[in-house]
């Protein structure tokens, strides 16, 4: 079973913005709208803050965007704040498992 | 407030069997699919397996089918995952979360606090 695949690290100034990439194949993320992202701080439970593709759930920052081209989904964090440092993962479900797959993480570091 | 509590996690030896157990409140937990997710430490999160709302559509990874079981009751309101001939490698804190729809998306708009299954001898 094949991850999504995520840059592993990512640095950025704060107040810049970042664009986090994930990419996949034409058996998930290529063929269905069914992109989340999650942001986990250390230890504690993953967070969602995008969802099919890139709806916000209430209460999330309007600085998280999601989109997709193709078998790539994208995740842009604008204005980026101390507390955005985190990592975060991208997940989609998948035909070719007939089941999820998450991505493999890229830890944000606000310098 | 939505909540997901894990139990029924520990320390088993190689081969042995653990059941976990989410109980799930405030919300119609019927109407939601259901899934675990397993973070070995140090490690990325890994999807493990997802049961629809009415527990029809039963989905798993390909390093737990077989040896693993999801169910759900959805009278008391509680997601289980029966785990069997554990291995070393199924090490990880394990998350309940929830679903934002009654089928597999991953949309998973709450997670437990985790619980850790630790397989040694």
């Amino acid at each position: 079973q094949s991850a999504l695949t995520q840059p592993a690290s990512l640095s950025v100034s704060p107040g810049q913005s970042i664009t986090i990439s994930c990419t996949g194949t034409s058996s998930d993320i290529g063929a269905f709208d069914y992109v989340s992202w999650f942001q986990q701080h250390p230890g504690t439970a993953p967070k969602l803050i995008i969802y099919d593709v890139s709806r916000r759930p209430s209460g999330v920052s309007y600085r998280f965007s999601g989109s997709k081209s193709g078998n790539t989904a994208s995740l842009t964090i604008s204005g980026l704040q101390a507390e955005d440092e985190a990592d975060y993962y991208c997940s989609s479900y998948s035909s070719s498992v007939l089941g999820g797959v998450f991505g493999t993480g890229t830890k944000v570091t606000v310098l | 407030e939505v909540q997901l509590v894990e139990s029924g996690g520990g320390l088993v030896q190689p081969g042995g069997s653990l059941r976990l157990s989410c109980a799930a409140s405030a919300f119609t937990f019927s109407t939601c699919a259901m899934t675990w997710v397993r973070q070995a430490p140090g490690k990325g999160l890994e999807w493990v397996s997802t049961i629809s709302g009415s527990g029809g559509e039963i989905y798993y990874s390909g390093s737990v089918k077989g040896r693993f079981t999801i169910s759900r009751d959805n009278s008391k309101n509680t997601l289980y995952l029966q785990m069997n001939s554990l291995r070393a490698e199924d090490t990880a804190i394990y998350y309940c979360a929830k679903d934002r729809y009654s089928y597999i998306t991953l949309g998973l708009d709450y997670w437990g606090q985790g619980i850790l299954v630790t397989v040694s001898s």
